[in-house]
């Protein structure tokens, strides 16, 4: 069964730095998707990048990219130059391309420091 | 056009009620999930919707818990003789299954306290 692992349970970032959060999966598919999403404290949940496994070059949407390193089952997330509206919860999230369920981390608790 | 709407946005009910909640996903998302989110903790999957196929259950914590879906719109999730553990956020989320990489588009959530 597909599994996602984020090992740390919370961080915190000084503003304007760069901070990275961690994902780790487990799937025996050779397609997939990968996300992250955040939830501020609104707890509206938002997509904050998507990653196809089948692309090699990694996601980026302005000040989010990610590091996917496939044989690794890796897909962490970088943020530079973090604002304070960057403090939330984020997870990580798996998904088949075929018709499934998507799995979700146990989520990152992200602070951001002024 | 309109997102993912939950209601009620926060419902108080006493142990032992039934409780319904309401999703409705946005149009043409034949997909539609349910979770669960404990105060601080990650979301629980607990039920999910595909088009006409059978829904997938596994994460349906016990027999007092059960949903339904009409076709490919409305979705309640009902709670029967509630117990103050189901205390939560519930949240909704819809998704087409081919477009935009199968992203889940979430509501506000309906947030459930029983006394």
């Amino acid at each position: 069964a597909q599994t996602v692992t984020q090992s740390q349970p919370e961080m915190s970032v000084q503003e304007a730095e760069t901070v990275t959060l961690s994902c780790t999966y487990d799937t025996s598919e050779s397609d997939y998707y990968l996300f992250w999403y955040k939830q501020p404290p609104s707890r509206q949940m938002i997509l904050v990048i998507r990653q196809e496994a089948y692309k090699q070059q990694n996601a980026t949407e302005n000040r989010f990219s990610v590091n996917f390193q496939k044989a690794a089952k890796s897909f962490s997330l970088k943020i530079s130059d973090s604002q304070l509206g960057d403090a939330a919860m984020y997870f990580c999230a798996y998904s088949k391309t075929s018709y499934d369920k998507v799995i979700f981390g146990p989520g990152t608790s992200l602070s951001v420091i002024p | 056009g309109a997102g993912v709407s939950q209601s009620p946005s926060n419902k108080v009910t006493e142990k032992g009620k039934d409780v319904e909640l309401r999703c409705d996903p946005i149009s043409g998302h034949t997909a539609l999930y349910w979770y669960r989110q404990r105060l601080g903790q990650g979301l629980e999957f607990l039920i999910y919707f595909q088009g006409n196929s059978a829904p997938d259950k596994s994460g349906l914590p016990s027999d007092r818990f059960s949903a339904e879906r009409t076709g490919e719109s409305v979705s309640t999730l009902t709670i029967q003789r509630t117990q103050q553990e189901d205390s939560a956020v519930y949240l909704c989320a819809s998704s087409h299954p081919l477009a935009g990489g199968r992203e889940q588009y979430f509501g506000p959530g309906t947030r459930l306290t029983v006394t």
